[in-house]
């Protein structure tokens, strides 16, 4: 079984600050992808990043980038220039890659890290 | 907006009844999963279908049960319902099975049921 570990419970930061959320994952497979999602005080879950494992090139999405140390299992998001508006929970998570058939078991989720930005 | 539709937004029933929730996958999307997330904000895996048939289980109890009809959406049944089961319920979907699509979830707003 997959699990997923955020040790950061909480985080704050000031506003246009650089922060970066660390993420780990146990997993005796080779082919996966990882996700960080936001899910801000409307409890609204929402897509940040993916990152596949087979590629060695950290996704980026704006102001945000991953840190995928694959050897590591780690999964780090830092979110650079930060805004009010990205003060919520971040969920890391990770699912298997399907190639046919077989089961899914959906996401495994971290607990997530609750990040304040203050103004 | 995900495309993710779930209805209805908020419920409030009483112990031991049974509610219905519903919800529409993005089009053209063949996976639909259903999470739990309850007050302590764990994610739980309820269950999952694909292109209508189950395709993995995860922390459901007996007293729940799901399904995908033909037009794919799908609909989580919660019967004696009880205190505990008080939670936000959300529905994700997915694209087809070994494509990238197939591995991205996207979450729907989320169903509230408070149990009073």
């Amino acid at each position: 079984a997959q699990t997923v570990t955020q040790s950061q419970p909480e985080m704050s930061v000031q506003e246009a600050e650089t922060v970066t959320l660390s993420c780990t994952y146990d997993t005796s497979e080779s082919n996966y992808y990882l996700f960080w999602y936001k899910q801000p005080p409307s409890r609204q879950m929402i897509l940040v990043i993916r990152q596949e494992a087979y590629k060695q090139q950290n996704a980026t999405e704006n102001r945000f980038s991953v840190n995928f140390q694959k050897a590591a299992k780690s999964f780090s998001l830092k979110i650079s220039d930060s805004q009010l508006g990205d003060t919520a929970m971040y969920f890391c998570a990770f699912i298997l890659f399907e190639y046919s058939g077989g089961g899914a078991d959906g996401l495994t989720f971290g607990k997530g890290t609750h990040l304040i930005i203050q103004p | 907006d995900s495309g993710v539709t779930q209805t209805p937004k908020h419920l409030i029933t009483a112990t031991g009844q049974r509610v219905t929730l519903r919800c529409s996958p993005r089009s053209g999307d063949l996976s639909v999963y259903w999470y739990q997330q309850s007050l302590d904000q764990g994610l739980q895996f309820l269950i999952q279908y694909y292109n209508g048939e189950e395709r993995a289980k995860g922390n459901i109890l007996e007293r729940f049960s799901a399904q995908q009809f033909p037009d794919l959406h799908s609909e989580l049944n919660l019967s004696s319902l009880e205190l505990g089961d008080s939670a936000l319920y959300f529905c994700a979907s997915s694209g087809s099975v070994g494509t990238v699509s197939g591995n991205t979830i996207y979450f729907g707003e989320g169903s509230w049921l408070t149990v009073v």
